[in-house]
């Protein structure tokens, strides 16, 4: 497609479990973002994928969150053992000169 | 924590008038940009004014960028019910990371 892709749109999980989130970038754009925006609150950053560099990780707030980046390409967003305080929207999205964002994933943990 | 902060935080304007949010910055950038939230999730790129820009226009829009403030400034002209939006400024840090923080927004009523 022409735009960013997330999947699933909304996930409702239980407190404990492990979510993997996804997000196809727009193809040839080389950088990545995962955000995550609570209700009516901003963007809070996450993690930033540039190419073959390392990411810059600064964003995770716990240990339980990770992130990968296979092939330069999809990218997915793994929260493990969720807590409800991680019920939120995340976003993606990818970058060439100005950032398209994907319509993000609705997580409700229950 | 978050490097750009919206200033208002609401903004409540008649249609046909302007609309002016502010957002100020920490830290050196390489290019500061602006972005519309509706509501729902999705996020659209309006405008990106590089560092060495001051000013830049996009139809309704214009933008200003003072680095010495670390500041930039978003005007709507003749706004719309349809601009009824969250706003908010993204900046990319001056070193080679580019990682792009957002502000917390302005939220934009525009009344019919």
């Amino acid at each position: 497609g022409a735009g960013v892709s997330q999947s699933p749109s909304n996930k409702v999980t239980e407190k404990g479990k492990d979510v993997e989130l996804r997000c196809d970038p727009i193809s040839g754009h080389t950088a990545l973002y995962w955000y995550r925006q609570s209700l009516g609150q901003g963007l809070e950053f996450l993690i930033y994928f540039q190419g073959n560099s390392a990411p810059d990780k600064s964003g995770l707030p716990s240990d339980r969150f990770s992130a990968e980046r296979t092939g330069g390409s999809v990218s997915t967003l793994t929260i493990q053992r969720t807590q409800q305080e991680d019920s939120a929207v995340y976003l993606c999205a990818s970058s060439l000169n100005g950032a398209f964002f994907g319509q993000g994933t609705r997580l409700t943990v229950v | 924590s978050q490097q750009g902060e919206e200033d208002p935080q609401a903004l409540s304007i008649q249609e046909g008038e302007n609309a002016t949010m502010n957002c100020s910055y920490k830290t050196s950038i390489n290019n500061l940009q602006w972005y519309r939230q509706n509501s729902g999730r999705g996020l659209v790129h309006l405008i990106l004014i590089r560092s060495n820009e001051r000013e830049k226009h996009s139809g309704r829009l214009r933008v200003t960028l003072d680095t010495s403030k670390k500041s930039s400034s978003l005007l709507i002209t003749a706004s719309r019910a349809a601009d009824t939006a969250s706003y908010f400024c993204a900046t990319a840090a001056a070193d080679s990371s580019y990682k792009l923080i957002f502000g917390s927004g302005t939220r934009l009523l525009v009344r019919p």
